[in-house]
């Protein structure tokens, strides 16, 4: 299996909703991330876990709550987003720890809309 | 700080015509990485290649070949005989060791459009 799987692949949200978003590997990879990307812009970097732990937050709202429940699992929790917050939300995992500076896996996002 | 240029915001290229998508970085590792992803319209990202700022060889791989000078600071990709399946938004990127590792820097992006 040499996938990253994300989902929802859509989602619409009002700003007063709680949802999550979800990322599965099972490469055995020990660095996962998320990623934020407007339209016809390049993504750009939210969080990193490695090794399960958080390791880099790139000053990101707290209105967004990552979770590493275990090394094959990501999510995101989304509470009280804005509309400026819909974006495409790629997540995607590397086999190394974060210094190892190895290709990333990406999963095909999760489209999202907060009305 | 670092910085990846793509200066070209979209190419249109009719099939079987040569493509050049140029990229400039900037950094101030002495050790560092830069790749090439693709971003086709199904939205996933994918890997094209990563080479180390020691290797100066060009490479290729099948139609993509990939011409790295240091003394530029350019990372430029090549794609032969275009094919309409190659129409996608291509992203150079650099990751250092600065900030701990992995930290990839995003050019803007190249739209490809190949057209019949």
């Amino acid at each position: 299996d040499t996938e990253v799987t994300q989902t929802p692949k859509h989602l619409v949200m009002g700003m007063t909703n709680k949802k999550s978003l979800k990322c599965e590997q099972h490469m055995g990879h020990r660095a996962m991330y998320w990623y934020k990307q407007k339209a016809k812009k390049p993504p750009e970097l939210m969080f990193v876990y490695s090794y399960e732990k958080l390791s880099i937050n790139e000053s990101v709202p707290s209105r967004f709550s990552p979770e590493c429940p275990n090394s094959s699992l990501l999510n995101l929790h989304l509470h009280a987003l804005q509309p400026e917050d819909s974006a495409l939300y790629l997540c995607a995992s590397s086999p190394g720890g974060i210094a190892t500076n190895e290709k990333l896996f990406f999963g095909s996002g999760t489209q999202l809309s907060v009305l | 700080a670092q910085k990846v240029t793509q200066a070209q915001t979209e190419i249109s290229v009719v099939e079987k015509e040569d493509v050049t998508l140029d990229c400039v970085y900037e950094t101030r590792d002495t050790t560092y990485y830069l790749f090439w992803y693709k971003q086709p319209p199904s939205g996933e990202l994918v890997f094209l290649i990563r080479r180390n700022s020691f290797d100066e060889q060009n490479e290729i791989s099948g139609r993509y070949s990939w011409n790295f000078q240091k003394s530029t600071s350019s990372f430029n990709f090549t794609i032969t005989a275009s094919q309409v399946v190659d129409s996608a938004v291509y992203f150079c990127a650099l990751s250092g060791f600065t900030g701990g590792g992995n930290k990839l820097t995003f050019g803007t992006g190249t739209q490809l459009k190949v057209e019949l």
